[in-house]
């Protein structure tokens, strides 16, 4: 069956350091990857788009990786902040049902 | 100010009892989609539209039903709630794509089905 994880429920670092947020799938190929913020209590915010022919996205303080062959994105957030902390979600698309489909995410703990 | 909203934010209601929540964008997209997240299982699509009166079921779309009559609302129905559609609901629009352009969220709805 279709699967996406993302590696940790709960990841915790110091401030300044780089976070790295780990998005796997299996029986799957999609070509488009995209990446959300979700904050206690409040809805999903889109942060970043990568599509299968593009390897490397960067957006400010964010990077996002997409490698195909290996099934995984990686979402980088460098020079940490504890305002960074939030629910990171994965979501990849096209889906069996032609959809959007979400990780979990990923609980991301900056500590000053 | 571009967004996505949602009412009402918090609802307790009991078994049985039909309710609506409303959802409303202000950016002329022409996609929508109704997902519920629950602990442990992620956000998952109740129902989506693709444009005024084309909707249809997404993963999880039994005892909910949705209408599409103008392209900036897309209410969601519980015609008959029950327990276990206790959840946190998102509403969400894009521009046209349902997985291949940014999604913009509401807030969320609260609902306690007792």
């Amino acid at each position: 069956s279709q699967k996406i994880e993302q590696n940790s429920e709960a990841l915790n670092i110091q401030e300044g350091k780089t976070a790295t947020l780990t998005c796997n799938y299996t029986n799957y190929s999609p070509a488009y990857l995209q990446w959300y913020r979700q904050d206690p209590g409040r809805g999903p915010v889109f942060l970043l788009l990568i599509r299968e022919n593009e390897k490397e996205k960067r957006k400010e303080r964010l990077k996002v990786t997409f490698d195909t062959t290996l099934k995984q994105s990686l979402f980088h957030i460098t020079a940490s902040q504890p305002a960074d902390s939030a629910t990171y979600l994965c979501a990849l698309g096209p889906g069996s049902q032609g959809n959007l489909i979400f990780g979990k995410g990923t609980k991301l703990s900056v500590k000053p | 100010e571009a967004q996505v909203t949602q009412n009402p934010r918090y609802l307790i209601t009991v078994t049985g009892k039909k309710l609506t929540v409303t959802c409303s964008q202000n950016m002329n997209h022409e996609y929508m989609s109704w997902y519920r997240q629950d602990p442990g299982l992620g956000l998952r699509q109740i129902y989506y539209s693709m444009n005024v009166e084309v909707t249809d079921k997404g993963d999880v779309p039994e005892g909910y039903k949705v209408s599409r009559k103008e392209k900036r609302n897309f209410p969601l129905i519980l015609e008959s709630p029950s327990p276990n559609q206790t959840s946190l609901y998102f509403c969400a629009s894009s521009l046209k794509g349902r997985y291949n352009q940014p999604q913009h969220f509401g807030d969320g709805t609260r609902l306690s089905i007792l």
